[in-house]
């Protein structure tokens, strides 16, 4: 089945400090893939949409000069948190859109937990 | 616009006992998939099953099973003789046909107690 390797699982950086999270398709090539942050105990938020060749599309409220997201190829999409600060300690999950028969298209990294001292 | 509800936040049952998780959805339109997931403590998202909006026959994967009703916009999934493996958070999600975006639900916690 379809794969997505999202890196690192886990980061922990100082304030003010840039964290560049990577997801990657393994064995498929998608044109578009989701950034998710889940606080805990709660929902999937959706911060973004990143398009393979173009400008991602943030979602109202999400800061785009914070969360730099870059789709250079087809396999690969990276989410960039910029200056963090500690409330930007979070789950954070990529996703592929990858449709086919019967399974999931979303097809979701393991998640990578940010935590901003 | 699209909007899914898990009215119950967090569910303890003993185990062996039979649990059912709701799911009601909101969309104006006709064609949508309906999905479950479950997020174990280690994090991932577990893709458990999709349902498109022309099938409301009802699904049984061995001790799961999923009642989905276009009547009452709902999607209902429920655990047979529960384990301790099962307790995790379960989300429920709703995707149109077009976008791929999805619209997660807030999630239900299940803690199955042995």
């Amino acid at each position: 089945g379809a794969v997505v390797s999202q890196h690192p699982s886990r980061v922990i950086c100082k304030s003010g400090t840039s964290v560049k999270i990577e997801c990657r398709s393994l064995d498929f090539q998608a044109t578009t893939m989701f950034w998710y942050r889940q606080f805990p105990k709660q929902s999937l938020m959706l911060m973004a949409t990143s398009n393979e060749g173009s400008k991602a599309t943030y979602e109202q409220g999400v800061e785009k000069d914070k969360f730099l997201i870059n789709h250079a190829s087809l396999t690969l999409s990276t989410l960039t948190v910029t200056s963090a600060h500690p409330e930007d300690s979070s789950f954070y999950i990529c996703s592929a859109l990858q449709w086919g028969a019967d399974n999931s298209p979303l097809h979701f990294g393991n998640g990578t937990r940010l935590t901003v001292t | 616009a699209q909007k899914v509800t898990q009215a119950q936040t967090e569910i303890s049952v003993v185990e062996k006992e039979d649990v059912t998780l709701d799911c009601v959805y909101e969309t104006r339109d006709t064609t949508y998939y309906l999905f479950w997931y479950k997020q174990p403590p280690s994090g991932e998202l577990v893709f458990l099953i999709r349902r498109n909006s022309f099938d409301e026959q009802n699904e049984i994967s061995g001790r799961y099973s999923w009642n989905f009703q276009k009547s009452t916009s709902s999607f209902n999934f429920t655990i047979t003789a529960s384990q301790v493996v099962d307790s995790a958070v379960y989300f429920c999600a709703l995707s149109l046909l077009n976008g791929g975006q999805f619209y997660f639900g807030t999630g239900t916690s299940l803690t199955v107690i042995p």
